[in-house]
Formats: C-alpha cells, structure tokens, sequence
C-alpha cells in the first residue's frame, strides 16, 4: 500500500534553514494523477497548508510562506523534500507530508515529524 | 484568502447523529474534503469530492456541500469517532489548499 514518511531533523536554530525529506512507497512520485504536499500543524493548533509539487517540478506555496519556502522532487529516490529558511519559534510544529488527487484531496498522510526551533 | 468557518466543537450521545459545518462563501461550488485527526496521530481523509468515502471508512460517515454551507454528517455515533474533523478545499483563485480551523466531536 502507499506509505509516506517524513525525515529530518527535529531541532532546528533560529534563522536556519530547516530541511525535511518525504519518501514514498507503493506508488511512483512520477504519478500523472497526484501531487505531493507539506503541512504542518503547531502545537495544540490546526492544520495549516505549506505547499504543492508535481513530478514535473510545478509548485504552489502558501503566500503566508511563500519567501522562505521551497519545495523540491527526486523521483530517482522516489522523494520530495521541503526546505523552510529562517526559522523563528513560530515554526515549531508538526510536518507533515501527504499526497493530494490532483490538486485536491490529500488522501495520504505521512505519520508526521516534530520539529522544535530553538537555540 | 478564501476562509472556512467551521465550529469550535460538537457534542453528541452515542448512537445519535453528528453533524459538523463548515460554510464559506459558494463554497457549494468547490470540492470539499474531511479529515478526521485523533490525538497524537496523523489526519485520515474520511470524505472527498463532497460526498465520497474512501476504502475502510465506514458508511456511517456521509457528506454533503451546497450554496455556503457543506456538512459531514456521522450517523450512529461511537466513541471511537471521537476527535478533531479539518474540511478542505483547492482555491481556485489563490491556488491554495484551505483548511478550517477544525472542529472537535466529543461523544457524550
């Protein structure tokens, strides 16, 4: 069955980079039909959409977001990865990844990853 | 942006129907997703394309969108149901993912 899990580490310093990996198994990430998604959820807080990749490489980010945000694809490895640049507390949250039916329903979720911003 | 107003929470008995909102403007004219997210796990899609089940997701769970208001309706309510429900949207015009800010079901 399809199985997404993030990776990467879970404490990040304030102003760096913080970088997560989705691998994906059971479907290729070359898949007409779908997109790849990042998510992420703050403590005690909602859902809240960070971006959207195709295999092609066509992106759509949250424009709350969008200047620090760069999502990218490896379909060699059958991964897609998020990079978010200067981190502040406000970031510390639950990543998720997940896969979307086009652009739509994410229909798969990864189990999530907690990252912490602090020094 | 496009904003999705769902309700803080809902309460219902065991055996009784739920039934969860989430109103947007038009919002009848969009596809609507619901996903069902239990303490510490990850969110499970439990309706898409309005009214749609996925495989494994019991029949009890129905949806249903028209004009500014869709409605996820779980009949025959278990304590099992018991968690937070994000509807979800693809906007057109900003092209975004939307969610709500979720609603929590307690069973009574």
């Amino acid at each position: 069955q399809v199985q997404l899990q993030e990776s990467g580490p879970g404490l990040v310093k304030p102003s760096e980079t913080l970088s997560l990996t989705c691998s994906v198994s059971g479907v290729s990430i070359r898949s007409t039909s779908h997109y790849w998604g990042w998510i992420r959820q703050p403590p005690g807080r909602g859902l809240e959409w960070i971006g959207s990749i195709y295999h092609s490489g066509n992106t759509y980010y949250s424009p709350s977001l969008k200047s620090r945000v760069t999502i990218s694809i490896d379909a060699s490895k059958n991964q897609f990865s998020l990079k978010l640049s200067s981190v502040t507390a406000a970031d510390t949250a639950v990543y998720f990844c997940a896969r979307l039916r086009g652009l739509d329903a994410l229909d798969i979720w990864g189990q999530g990853t907690m990252v912490t911003v602090s020094s | 942006s496009y904003v999705l107003t769902q309700p803080p929470s809902v309460s219902v008995a065991p055996g009784k129907t739920a039934r969860i909102t989430c109103g947007g403007n038009n919002i009848g004219s969009k596809s609507v997703h619901w996903h069902q997210q239990k303490p510490g796990q990850a969110p499970v899609l439990v309706i898409y394309y309005d009214s749609d089940r996925p495989s494994g997701i019991p029949e009890r769970f129905s949806g249903s969108n028209s004009a500014n208001t869709a409605t996820l309706t779980i009949s025959r309510v278990e304590a099992g149901d018991e968690a937070d429900y994000y509807c979800q949207v693809w906007d057109n015009d900003s092209d975004c993912v939307v969610f709500g800010v979720g609603t929590k079901l307690t069973v009574l």
